[in-house]
């Protein structure tokens, strides 16, 4: 069985430019998450989809948004990039929103902001 | 607001045992996580506690005190492999995941 794919493994961006980044969850999980992991920190949440919609989002700006397709891929959008959004950005996946949820994370797309 | 509080870092000898504990506050409560995590990968998943006690995984273990909002992962007999950041994760009430900043544990042989 194939874990959850993202694509582009590295990103690179300047100031002001934007980013799309993907991500394909493990086959029959409806869930996506994505998150943030600025060098040395913790998980930040960003946002959470399932069943094509936005279920949750985290403290973060309106320019970061994303949406999820009817196949269960999702997408995440910065708009308007800065350096601070230099991160890891992980996607992960479950098979439901409630209850027992492991999240099966994928290996992550390394934006660089320059 | 909440929070989730675990040690920054741990040193640990190749062998031993060592305990990471996890403090949290959150708006409700569905469940505990660990995750391990090594240098450049993704988190992987170790455990899962919703109820009170102990779980049992072969060498790693955790524990849960929802009274006192506290938690540990217990790993025994260290391999220099276990050298990783443990991330401890609450479910809260929305069912999304509240994350510690992680505990990065250093293995010495």
């Amino acid at each position: 069985e194939a874990g959850v794919t993202q694509s582009p493994t590295h990103l690179i961006k300047t100031r002001g430019q934007q980013a799309t980044l993907r991500c394909s969850p493990i086959s029959g999980h409806t869930s996506v998450y994505w998150y943030q992991q600025a060098l040395g920190l913790g998980l930040q949440f960003l946002l959470w989809y399932d069943e094509g919609e936005e279920r949750n989002r985290g403290n973060f700006p309106p320019r970061f948004s994303g949406r999820q397709f009817p196949n269960y891929s999702s997408e995440l959008n910065v708009n308007a990039l800065e350096l601070e959004d230099s991160a890891l950005y992980l996607c992960a996946s479950s098979s439901t929103p409630g209850g027992y949820n492991e999240q099966f994370f994928g290996p992550g797309t390394r934006l660089t902001v320059l | 607001g909440q929070n989730i509080d675990q040690p920054t870092e741990m040193t640990a000898t190749e062998g031993a045992i060592v305990q990471i504990n996890c403090t949290y506050q959150t708006s409700g409560f569905n469940g505990l996580f660990w995750y391990q995590q090594h240098a450049g990968e993704a988190p992987t998943f170790l455990s899962y506690n919703v109820l009170d006690g102990l779980e049992e995984k072969g060498r790693f273990s955790s524990f849960l005190s929802r009274s006192k909002g506290y938690s540990y992962l217990l790993l025994k007999e260290l391999q220099m492999k276990d050298s990783a950041s443990y991330l401890c994760a609450v479910m809260d009430s929305n069912y999304q995941l509240i994350w510690g900043a992680g505990t990065k544990l250093i293995i010495k042989p």
